[in-house]
């Protein structure tokens, strides 16, 4: 069983959509819960961490679910540039190593 | 700060060369990754280092890959001989412990 699973979608939603994307963790002692987006043909940059209460930046809302070991991402009012590739990373607690998802595709179109 | 930095950026190369990657990793950040990405296998950890020390190199394909950090401030990542399979795009990463890591902007290696 893969550590971290996500859809890898593709979702194309319109232009001031709302969309979700989750994820599925299999170490239930895991510590660290971060979303990174990547663009085509670029590294992979940090999105935001996943706090336990859950957080918000902006359009952007994150999630976790001990209980169910998943976390979200929420993104409203899409924009074009929301477009790219979303990956979910889990860092357990007994080491450095940072398990990455396969990522989740969208594209927002106008 | 500069980032992570990778050299070098663009790589062509003939099966059967030496290939070398760099990193400079993010100074005082003391965790080092060295990533593969494909479009077939996603991101995939090939190897990571702890102050200098290689932890888990369970993801290194085979004898052909090999790597050194040999200071807190560069790393490199060895394919002899290359082939045409190794053609990817190597990411090198630091982090400072548990926080979050900080991605190098690749090496596109294709190995004809």
């Amino acid at each position: 069983r893969k550590e971290v699973e996500q859809d890898p979608g593709p979702f194309n939603v319109p232009e001031g959509a709302t969309v979700a994307f989750n994820c599925t963790y299999s170490n239930s002692a895991s510590q660290s819960f971060f979303w990174y987006r990547q663009d085509c043909r670029k590294e992979p940059k940090l999105l935001m961490s996943v706090y336990s209460s859950g957080n918000e930046d902006g359009r952007f809302t994150a999630q976790l679910n001990r209980a169910s070991q998943y976390i979200s991402l929420l993104i409203r009012d899409s924009k074009l540039s929301d477009s790219a590739t979303y990956l979910c990373v889990v860092n357990p607690l007994w080491g450095n190593q940072f398990y990455f998802g396969t990522g989740t595709s969208l594209t927002v179109i106008p | 700060d500069a980032g992570v930095i990778q050299s070098p950026r663009h790589e062509v190369t003939e099966m059967g060369q030496e290939v070398t990657l760099r990193c400079k990793p993010i100074s005082g950040h003391n965790s080092l990754f060295w990533y593969r990405q494909t479009m077939m296998r996603g991101l995939e950890l090939l190897i990571y280092f702890n102050n200098n020390v290689p932890i888990d190199d369970s993801g290194m394909p085979e004898d052909r890959f090999s790597a050194k950090m040999p200071n807190a401030s560069f790393s490199t990542l060895k394919i002899q001989p290359s082939e045409p399979r190794d053609s990817a795009v190597y990411f090198c990463a630091a982090a400072r412990g548990q926080e979050t890591q900080y991605f190098g902007p690749g090496t596109r290696l294709l190995v004809l």
